[in-house]
C-alpha cells in the first residue's frame, strides 16, 4: 500500500524557517517525481514545487523561488520542503505527493501538515 | 501560465440525479503530438487530502465509480456524476498538467439538495 506521511509542520514567526518531511513507503521512491502541494485554509490547492527521480532537476512556483528548496533522500524514501523567509501567505497545509510521469499529475497524497506563519 | 476556471461555485444536486462541473483553460491544453488533454479531476472530502478521480480528460482512475464521467477537449472540460450519492458530497477541482506551473480551478463546492 502506497503511504506518504508529513511532518515538521509548526507555527513559525514571519521570516522563520521550517523544513517538512515526507516519508514514503509502499513503491519504488526512486522511480517517481514528487512534489508538494499547498492549501491555505478554506483555499484551494497551489502546487509549490517538484523535484525529478534522482534529483537532478527542481521546478518551484514563482512565488516561492528564492525561499523554498525541495530535496529527497532516496535511500531513505523521504521527500523535504526547506522553507526559508516565511510569510504570512505560505500559511497553509502541505501536502506530498507522488507525480505519476513528472507532468504534474498526482495519484496518491499524504494527509498534510500545518504550516501557521504568524507572530 | 495557464489559468483554470469552475463553473459553478457551488451546486446543489438531489441524491440520484446528475450533476455537472465544467472547467475552462485560458489556452488549450491538448498536446497535438499525441492528441491527449492534459486535464485531471480531484474530489477532495473535509479534512482529507485531494483523491485523483479522472486524468487524461475521461479516463477514470482504478477504483473510481463509473457514475463519474469526465469529457471535453481543448479549452473546455466537464466533469459528470450521473447519478449523485451522498458520499459525493466534496469539492471538486479540475487541474491542467499542460505546462509548469501545472495549475488547479478553484473548485466546485458539491451539496445534496
Amino acid at each position: 500500500e502506497v503511504q506518504l506521511v508529513e511532518s515538521g509542520g509548526g507555527l513559525v514567526q514571519p521570516g522563520g524557517s521550517l523544513r517538512l518531511s515526507c516519508a514514503a513507503s509502499g513503491f519504488t521512491f526512486s522511480s517517481y517525481w514528487m512534489s508538494w502541494v499547498r492549501q491555505a485554509p478554506g483555499k484551494g490547492l497551489e502546487w509549490v514545487a517538484n523535484i525529478k527521480q534522482d534529483g537532478s532537476e527542481k521546478y518551484y512556483v514563482d512565488s516561492v523561488k528564492g525561499r523554498f528548496t525541495i530535496s529527497r533522500d532516496n535511500a531513505k524514501n523521504s521527500l523535504y520542503l526547506q522553507m526559508n523567509s516565511l510569510r504570512a501567505e505560505d500559511t497553509a497545509v502541505y501536502y506530498c505527493a507522488r507525480d505519476q510521469d513528472g507532468v504534474g499529475l498526482w495519484d496518491y497524497w499524504g494527509q498534510g501538515t500545518l504550516v501557521t506563519v504568524s507572530s | 501560465d495557464i489559468v483554470m476556471t469552475q463553473s459553478p461555485d457551488s451546486l446543489a444536486v438531489s441524491l440520484g440525479e446528475r450533476a455537472t462541473i465544467n472547467c475552462k483553460s485560458s489556452q488549450s491544453v491538448l498536446y497535438s503530438s499525441n492528441n491527449k488533454n492534459y486535464l485531471a479531476w480531484y474530489q477532495q472530502k473535509p479534512g482529507q487530502p485531494p483523491k485523483l478521480l479522472i486524468y487524461w480528460a475521461s479516463t477514470r482512475e482504478s477504483g473510481v465509480p463509473d457514475r463519474f464521467s469526465g469529457s471535453g477537449s481543448g479549452t473546455d472540460f466537464t466533469l459528470t456524476i450521473s447519478s449523485l450519492q451522498a458520499e459525493d458530497v466534496a469539492v471538486y477541482y479540475c487541474q491542467q498538467y499542460y505546462s509548469t506551473p501545472p495549475a488547479f480551478g478553484q473548485g466546485t463546492r458539491l451539496e445534496i439538495k
